[in-house]
């Protein structure tokens, strides 16, 4: 069974950074390309991210460009997201996604909740 | 960047009832086109990709059309389990992005 677990979500003040973590298993994590997705709350859906299986290509969207920094390590089947310089509107449940496409996302994370608030 | 158009916001259908739910990009994606459906406290789901393959484990009663520009999802006859918000996503063009939802629910 494929399963994406995210972790490293919480309450950080603005200007500040976290790093989320997503595990993954039931697939073979090492030839995925693997991407973020985020979902403000109440929201529709934003893609954020995108790395491909041997981080030789990524992707941002413009509104974490330069703040946010996405990487993975296959030998531990991990993705993650380095967030800094965070404000009120990066508030959102934070999905990792991928698929055998890698820019279709036929698997998620239950995702984890970053708030910025002060 | 590629702006995802989704109408209507909101559509009303009885259970057993065709919906019918459009898509529109602000230019071409050919046939990169996916669909999502999300219900509440959930990831959402694949449902389609390349405007109308359906993904492993989705029902016939899920298909999709379209090309280009326009698009549509359609449930050819809804079921409880499908009352749920749906989303459009582009997969041709970096950002990848999605439209804004449609929410089915119950008349």
């Amino acid at each position: 069974e494929v399963q994406l677990v995210e972790s490293g979500g919480g309450l950080v003040q603005p200007g500040g950074s976290l790093r989320l973590s997503c595990a993954a298993s039931g697939f073979t994590f090492s030839i995925y390309s693997m991407n973020w997705v985020r979902q403000a709350p109440g929201k529709g859906l934003e893609w954020l991210s995108y790395i491909s299986s041997g981080s030789n290509t990524i992707y941002y969207a413009d509104s974490v460009k330069g703040r946010f920094t996405i990487s993975r390590d296959n030998a531990k089947n991990s993705l993650y997201l380095q967030m800094s310089s965070l404000r009120a509107e990066d508030t959102a449940v934070y999905y990792c996604a991928g698929g055998r496409g890698g820019t279709t996302f036929e698997y998620w994370g239950q995702g984890t909740l970053v708030t910025v608030s002060s | 960047e590629i702006v995802m158009t989704q109408s209507p916001a909101t559509l009303s259908v009885s259970p057993g009832e065709r919906a019918t739910l459009s898509c529109r990009a602000s230019q071409s994606v050919s046939s990169n086109l996916a669909w999502y459906q999300q219900k509440p406290g959930q990831a959402p789901r694949l449902l389609i990709s390349g405007a109308s393959t359906r993904a492993t484990g989705i029902p016939a009663r899920f298909s999709g059309s379209g090309a280009g520009t326009e698009f549509t999802l359609s449930i050819s006859s809804l079921q409880s389990e499908d009352f749920a918000v749906y989303y459009c996503q582009q997969h041709n063009n970096w950002p990848l992005t999605f439209g804004g939802g449609t929410k089915v629910e119950i008349k």
